[in-house]
């Protein structure tokens, strides 16, 4: 109840197309629900968050859409640039617990 | 210049000696943590503190200590006990406001232990 599945593990993308990474959640009581990137040998930075209560969010070419109902929640990238290789994480938490539940990560190369 | 700073960057160990991982964050937040991560997997949480002089284990906490006796340190000891310390070792801070949540990760330290 406690994990995130993330998918794909890996994924290749021209420049210019849209990258999609998905998680799946089983804990209903998650209520917050970030992306982070990861460069090799760098620490992960915040990308993008989501509450529950609404089902997307943009910011610039990063979207974020959640299907409460679905239990599931995906990033997507408009445009993908090869700066953009990077390994993407998702995650979840419940406010009450301060404890964030990172999926396996997705290891995502844009192609130039 | 705000923000997470974790040294060293790389440390090598033998097999037996504790060694000592420094995170120190200057962002004013309440709550640290620290992370485990292993190649190709995600982050595994070891121990986190809410506020000064308390802090609980994580999943993965057997073979690890910790202490919080300032709000801006949060060092973590990987003893001998660890079984398979070599990893690449993660501290984050989040603020403890209501619906602040967000986590802040530092650079890092890559730890080797032959």
């Amino acid at each position: 109840q406690q994990q995130v599945k993330q998918s794909p593990q890996s994924l290749i993308v021209q420049k210019g197309g849209i990258s999609i990474i998905n998680c799946a959640y089983e804990n209903t009581a998650f209520d917050y629900f970030p992306w982070y990137q990861q460069f090799p040998g760098k620490g992960p930075a915040l990308l993008i968050a989501i509450r529950p209560d609404v089902s997307e969010k943009k910011e610039g070419r990063f979207t974020i859409s959640f299907n409460k109902s679905a239990k599931q929640f995906s990033l997507h990238i408009m445009d993908s640039q090869p700066g953009d290789s990077a390994t993407y994480f998702c995650a979840a938490l419940m406010d009450s617990s301060y404890k964030l539940i990172f999926g396996s990560g997705t290891r995502l190369l844009v192609r130039p | 210049d705000g923000g997470i700073t974790q040294s060293p960057k790389y440390l090598f160990r033998k097999e037996g000696q504790n060694v000592t991982l420094s995170c120190e964050q200057n962002l004013n937040h309440d709550a640290m943590y620290w992370y485990r991560q292993d190649p190709g997997q995600g982050l595994r949480l070891i121990y986190y503190s809410q506020i000064v002089n308390d802090f609980q284990k994580g999943d993965i906490a057997e073979g690890y200590s910790v202490s919080r006796e300032k709000k801006e340190s949060f060092p973590l000891t990987v003893t001998s006990a660890q079984k398979n310390p070599t990893a690449f070792y993660l501290c984050a801070s989040s603020p403890q406001g209501a619906g602040e949540v967000e986590q802040y990760f530092g650079p890092g330290t890559r730890l080797t232990v032959t």
